[in-house]
C-alpha cells in the first residue's frame, strides 16, 4: 500500500535562515510527487510537482525539492525563509494507474520567528 | 482562475440532524471533485471521489449512506453528513479538476478552503 511520511511535525526556523522538510514515499512505482502549502482559512496551493526528468524541481515562492529514487525521497528546501512562510506544508503523491488520486502525508508546521 | 470555494466555511450542528456542504468550481467546469477530511494535526484523507452525473467513488472504510455525494452539475458537488454525531467533527476539503480538457495534467486539482463542521 501506498504511504506517505513527513518525518518532522513542527520546525522553526530564523526568519533568513535556509529550511528543508523531509518526506519519504512508499509506493508501488515512481508516483507523481506534489508539495502543497495550507495557510489559515485558504485551500491548498500547490508549490511543485514532480513528474520525471530533472530530479531537482524549482516551484514558486522560492522553493525547490529533489527527487531521490534511492532514498524514496522529495524533500522540499528553501535557501532564506520570510515571515509569510509559516503554514503548514503537505508532501503528496499520485499516479495515473490510480486514477489520479492523492495521498498525502501527516504535514509539517513550520514557524517563522523573527 | 481555477478558484474553488466552499460554503459554509464553518457550520455547528447539533447530534442526529443533516448536514450539508457544497464545493463550487467558480471560472472552470469539474468533471470531478474529490472530498477529504482533516483531523487536527493529521494528513487529509480522501473520502470520495466525485464524477459529473453519476454515483461516488468511496473509499474503503468511508460509509456511504453516511457521506452522501451529490455531483449534478459541472460546477458543483456537494457532501452531505447525514445525522451526524460528534465523531464526524472535522475539517472537510474538496478539490476539483477538469479531466476533460486537453493537456490538463494531474497536477491541475485545486483545492477549497475547507468547511469545519463541530456536531456538538
Amino acid at each position: 500500500a501506498q504511504s506517505v511520511t513527513q518525518p518532522d511535525i513542527h520546525i522553526t526556523v530564523s526568519e533568513g535562515a535556509s529550511l528543508e522538510l523531509r518526506c519519504n514515499y512508499s509506493y508501488g512505482a515512481t508516483p507523481y510527487l506534489f508539495w502543497y502549502v495550507q495557510s489559515p482559512g485558504q485551500g491548498l496551493q500547490l508549490l511543485l510537482k514532480y513528474f520525471s526528468g530533472d530530479t531537482l524541481v524549482q516551484g514558486i515562492k522560492g522553493f525547490e525539492a529533489e527527487f531521490k529514487r534511492s532514498q524514496s525521497s522529495f524533500n522540499l528546501r528553501k535557501p532564506s525563509v520570510h515571515w509569510s512562510d509559516a503554514a503548514e506544508y503537505f508532501c503528496a503523491v499520485g499516479a495515473r494507474w490510480d486514477d489520479y488520486k492523492l495521498s498525502f502525508g501527516a504535514g509539517t508546521t513550520v514557524t517563522v520567528r523573527a | 482562475g481555477a478558484v474553488v470555494s466552499q460554503h459554509p466555511s464553518r457550520v455547528i450542528c447539533k447530534s442526529g440532524t443533516s448536514v450539508k456542504i457544497e464545493c463550487r468550481s467558480l471560472d472552470f467546469q469539474a468533471t470531478t471533485m474529490f472530498w477529504y477530511r482533516q483531523f487536527p494535526k493529521q494528513s487529509l484523507m480522501l473520502m470520495a471521489t466525485s464524477n459529473e452525473g453519476s454515483k461516488a467513488t468511496y473509499e474503503q472504510g468511508v460509509e456511504k449512506d453516511k457521506f452522501l455525494i451529490n455531483h449534478a452539475s459541472l460546477t458543483l458537488s456537494t457532501l452531505t453528513v447525514t445525522s451526524a454525531h460528534p465523531e464526524d467533527s472535522s475539517f472537510y476539503i474538496c478539490s476539483a479538476r477538469d479531466f476533460r480538457n486537453p493537456g490538463t495534467s494531474i497536477d491541475e486539482q485545486f483545492f477549497g478552503p475547507g468547511t469545519r463542521l463541530t456536531v456538538l
